[in-house]
């Protein structure tokens, strides 16, 4: 346990519908991460937020929509995704920029 | 963007055997972080061991410990005594010092297989 909590551990959706990941930290971190996780290819960073605003962005298509309320909750909203976005999602935050990330449990995913 | 390669998809060991996984990167950079992820079947990312690149003594933690060659931009993993809970995939990852990205650039991967 690292004090990176991810529900739900586990989501199939339709193409049609809309979910919402969520992640909790306990850890006094002021940094959070989404990184994807798909078969054979490296962890893809997808956002980040410091201090809940979001400092990167990396050309992740609009159908992912990240929302961070306070420096303890991320949230993926999730809305007509396509079979291919079917992967591990991780969330993960950190105290600064200069200190290792620690991880949640991952939501996976599967999109029919 | 920094690239982090794991040239071993996979790699095996005996109980009680060493073993070592590589890892090389590719930066401009003077300062940075390098570290070293196992994540087991639990799917888990859980942090083994970080280097700071100006550090030029050798990370270790326990029967962990790292051979960091800046010079050849090579960030190698040791695991001593390997024990049969060590079996997960390690991944190697790159953050910047310098940069205002916050993000880990991670390699792909290596499975680590402990037999008995």
């Amino acid at each position: 346990e690292t004090g990176v909590t991810q529900t739900p551990r586990h989501l199939v959706m339709g193409m049609t519908n809309k979910k919402s990941l969520k992640c909790e930290q306990h850890l006094g971190h002021n940094a959070m991460y989404w990184y994807k996780q798909s078969a054979k290819k490296p962890l893809e960073l997808m956002f980040v937020y410091s201090l809940e605003e979001r400092v990167e962005n990396n050309s992740v298509p609009s159908r992912f929509s990240p929302e961070c309320p306070n420096s303890s909750h991320l949230f993926l909203h999730l809305h007509t995704l396509q079979p291919e976005d079917s992967a591990l999602y991780l969330c993960a935050s950190s105290h600064a920029r200069h200190t290792e990330a620690f991880f949640g449990q991952g939501t996976r995913l599967t999109v029919v | 963007a920094q690239t982090v390669t794991q040239s071993q998809p996979e790699m095996s060991v005996q109980e009680a055997e060493t073993v070592t996984l590589s890892c090389t990167y590719d930066t401009s950079e003077s300062d940075y972080y390098l570290f070293w992820y196992k994540q087991p079947p639990s799917r888990q990312m859980i942090l083994v061991i970080r280097q700071e690149a100006y550090k030029q003594q050798n990370a270790t933690e326990n029967r962990f410990s790292v051979n960091f060659q800046k010079a050849a931009k090579s960030f190698s993993l040791k695991i001593s005594d390997s024990q049969l809970g060590d079996a997960a995939m390690y991944f190697c990852a790159y953050r910047s010092e310098e940069n205002s990205g916050y993000a880990l650039n991670f390699g792909k991967g290596t499975s680590l297989l402990v037999t008995p």
